[in-house]
């Protein structure tokens, strides 16, 4: 089983619709989250931590489900610029131990 | 602007040639790290360093060096290139404070060895 999973998509979903993505970690000891956004042929960049609360930044909610070791990531009002691979990160400790999931893509259509 | 320069974007190279990527971060960060992406792979950590003169092995590091004289460069040395070493390179560097473990890349680099 991979330490990071997610579902490669793509996710193909209309202007306007809302679309969540999930990503299972197998590391019950991992210690922080996040979501990075990867536009094509580009770097990865952070969109969000992911925090035991959740949070919210505008369109974008992440949760984090502790005792189901998944996190989840929920854009709303999807836009046409939202159309990029998203990384799931998770931090287990240690310098090394930063696993990142292969990504989900999202194509948002007009 | 302040953030982690990368060159070269683009690269070719022979079986059996060697190079130097080349990174360099700003932003006074301790911690730089080398990643390649393959497809349906995800980055995965091929050297680190935690400081200058301190280096450590990721989880692919073979075929690959680093060094680290100073606290803004991290060159990666391919020593004798393979095609299994074509793959797209990032560099990524984090600071030691508050909201240390976010990892901020360089643009990448794109290497493609025949």
């Amino acid at each position: 089983r991979k330490e990071v999973e997610q579902d490669p998509g793509p996710f193909n979903v209309p202007e306007g619709a809302t679309v969540a993505f999930n990503c299972t970690y197998s590391n019950s000891a991992s210690q922080s989250f996040f979501w990075y956004r990867q536009d094509c042929r580009k770097e990865p960049k952070l969109l969000m931590s992911v925090y035991s609360s959740g949070n919210e930044d505008g369109r974008f909610t992440a949760q984090l489900n502790r005792a189901s070791q998944y996190i989840s990531l929920l854009i709303r009002d999807s836009k046409l610029s939202d159309s990029a691979t998203y990384l799931c990160v998770v931090h287990s400790g240690g310098y090394q131990k930063v696993t990142f999931g292969t990504g989900t893509k999202l194509q948002v259509i007009p | 602007n302040a953030g982690v320069t990368q060159t070269p974007k683009f690269q070719v190279l022979k079986t059996g040639q060697s190079m130097t990527l080349q990174c360099a971060q700003d932003m006074n960060h301790e911690y730089m790290s080398w990643y390649r992406q393959d497809p349906g792979m995800g980055l995965r950590l091929i050297h680190y360093s935690v400081g200058a003169g301190i280096t450590d092995q990721g989880e692919v590091p073979n075929g690959y060096n680093v060094s680290r004289s100073t606290t803004e460069d991290f060159p990666l040395r391919l020593l004798s290139a393979a095609p299994s070493q074509t793959s797209v390179y990032f560099c990524a560097s984090r600071g030691s404070a508050s909201g240390a473990n976010v990892l901020t890349f360089g643009a990448g680099s794109r290497l493609t060895v025949l």
